[in-house]
């Protein structure tokens, strides 16, 4: 069965540091691994996703994530963190079966600090 | 092209009363999906459709919860007699027919049910 795990529930940046949110997941097939974002009393957001290929992934507003099979891990990360990133940040995987299932981590709350 | 369209955005319902959530699919996707966030975690999958078809169900509590995507007009999920703890917001995702290679699943804005 595929599960998602990411360390930490909340986490907090100076605005301009480094942003690193982790996620780990389980899977019995090569997984589609994704992060969203989902700002207050929004929908989510595809940030980026990783299907095949090149293991890192570039998404938009300046977020990348890179795939490493050996660890088991797709963490997201930011260069320099700005205040409009402050939001819920959800790792998810899916297994191709019948159908794209998705299963989503428990989310990271980012606070970006001015 | 509009998104998937979700409504009411917000519900209130006192104990014991039914709630009657809406999705319409984008424009070209014959299949949705219903998600349920609970405050503070993550979205867990309920049901997912196709026309006129439930194809996985796995997710949705056994009683006082169905859903449904008729031939014409939107998916309904429907929550029977309702309880305090059904307050969530209640997510639907829509993507074309699946098979092949991904299909990305498009999110919509949410339906908040507060239960009184």
């Amino acid at each position: 069965a595929q599960s998602v795990t990411q360390l930490g529930s909340h986490v907090s940046v100076s605005e301009g540091a480094l942003v690193l949110l982790r996620c780990n997941y389980s899977s019995s097939v090569p997984p589609y691994l994704f992060w969203y974002v989902q700002y207050p009393n929004q929908g989510l957001q595809l940030l980026l996703k990783y299907l095949s290929g090149s293991t890192l992934v570039k998404g938009i507003n300046g977020f990348e994530a890179e795939f490493k099979k050996s660890e088991t891990s797709f963490h997201l990360t930011k260069p320099s963190a700005h205040m409009s990133d402050a939001a819920e940040y959800f790792c998810a995987v899916s297994e191709k079966t019948s159908y794209d299932k998705v299963i989503f981590g428990p989310g990271t709350s980012l606070s970006v600090i001015p | 092209n509009a998104g998937v369209m979700q409504n009411p955005r917000h519900l209130v319902r006192r104990r014991g009363q039914e709630a009657r959530l809406r999705c319409s699919p984008m424009k070209g996707h014959s299949h949705v999906y219903w998600y349920r966030q609970l405050p503070e975690e993550g979205l867990k999958f309920m049901v997912y459709l196709q026309k006129e078809n439930i194809i996985d169900e796995s997710g949705m509590p056994k009683e006082r919860f169905s859903a449904e995507f008729p031939k014409e007009g939107p998916s309904i999920l429907r929550i029977q007699q309702v309880v305090r703890g059904d307050s969530a917001a209640y997510f639907c995702a829509s993507s074309r027919a699946s098979g092949g290679s991904y299909n990305e699943q498009f999110f919509g804005p949410g339906t908040r049910l507060t239960v009184l």
